[in-house]
């Protein structure tokens, strides 16, 4: 059974990094074809995606936040990391890892989300 | 950036109805590789989405029968023949051809 689950700070103030961990059961990211993925949903709102590590340690950035953004791994503790530098408000939102299978980026098993609110 | 069109924003159907739900891309969504990589996933109230279909009409393992997904290169379509009281919450396709992923906007289905 394929679980993952995020953890971050819950409330951090504009200008912070905001720094995200997605720990994982049921696979390996050392596995060939196996990815993970940061997606974030504000309030009400829809699903963006992030960013994409790989079991080869490939990566992939969403332009729009690009310079902000680094996705890491550790392979033998089962966790990817997201690390958003310069956070503000309009960072607030639920943020969802998933682990991703193949070349079509199929993400099939989501974690439950971390709620991060940036406020002063 | 690829756009993703979902019609109708808002679907509300009766138990056993049947109802499709409309995904439009500003670009074709057929890969260099043959494959189209277009994905519906469901987003229930109060819960992390999950994964319905894949590259187009594939049905993920564990989803009913009753969903099922069609299209090529610009237009797809989710349809759920017999909605059931389960099956309430946002729909949203979702494009893997072309960087940077990208999700349509949704489409919330209600039940009457």
């Amino acid at each position: 059974q394929v679980t993952l689950k995020e953890s971050g700070p819950g409330i951090l103030q504009p200008s912070q990094t905001l720094s995200l961990t997605c720990t994982f059961s049921g696979f390996s990211l050392s596995t060939y074809g196996m990815g993970v993925g940061w997606i974030r949903q504000p309030s009400g709102k829809g699903l963006e995606w992030l960013a994409n590590i790989w079991w080869d340690d490939d990566k992939y950035y969403n332009p729009s936040l690009k310079n902000r953004l680094t996705i890491s791994k550790d392979t033998s503790n089962n966790q990817a990391f997201l690390k958003i530098t310069n956070v503000d408000t309009a960072d607030t939102a639920t943020y969802y890892c998933a682990r991703i299978v193949g070349t079509g980026h199929v993400m099939d098993a989501w974690g439950q989300g971390a709620s991060v609110t940036v406020s002063s | 950036d690829v756009v993703l069109t979902q019609t109708p924003p808002t679907l509300s159907a009766t138990i056993g109805q049947s109802v499709s739900i409309s995904c439009r891309s500003s670009q074709s969504l057929l890969d260099s590789d043959g494959d189209t990589y277009l994905n519906w996933l469901l987003q229930r109230p109060g819960q992390s989405p999950q994964l319905l279909i894949y590259s187009v009409s594939n049905l993920e393992s564990g989803v009913p029968n009753r969903f099922s997904g069609s299209g090529s290169e610009t237009d797809f379509t989710l349809k759920i023949s017999g909605v059931e009281a389960e099956d309430l919450g946002v729909y949203y396709c979702m494009q893997a051809t072309h960087a940077p992923l990208t999700f349509g906007s949704g489409t919330k289905l209600e039940i009457k």
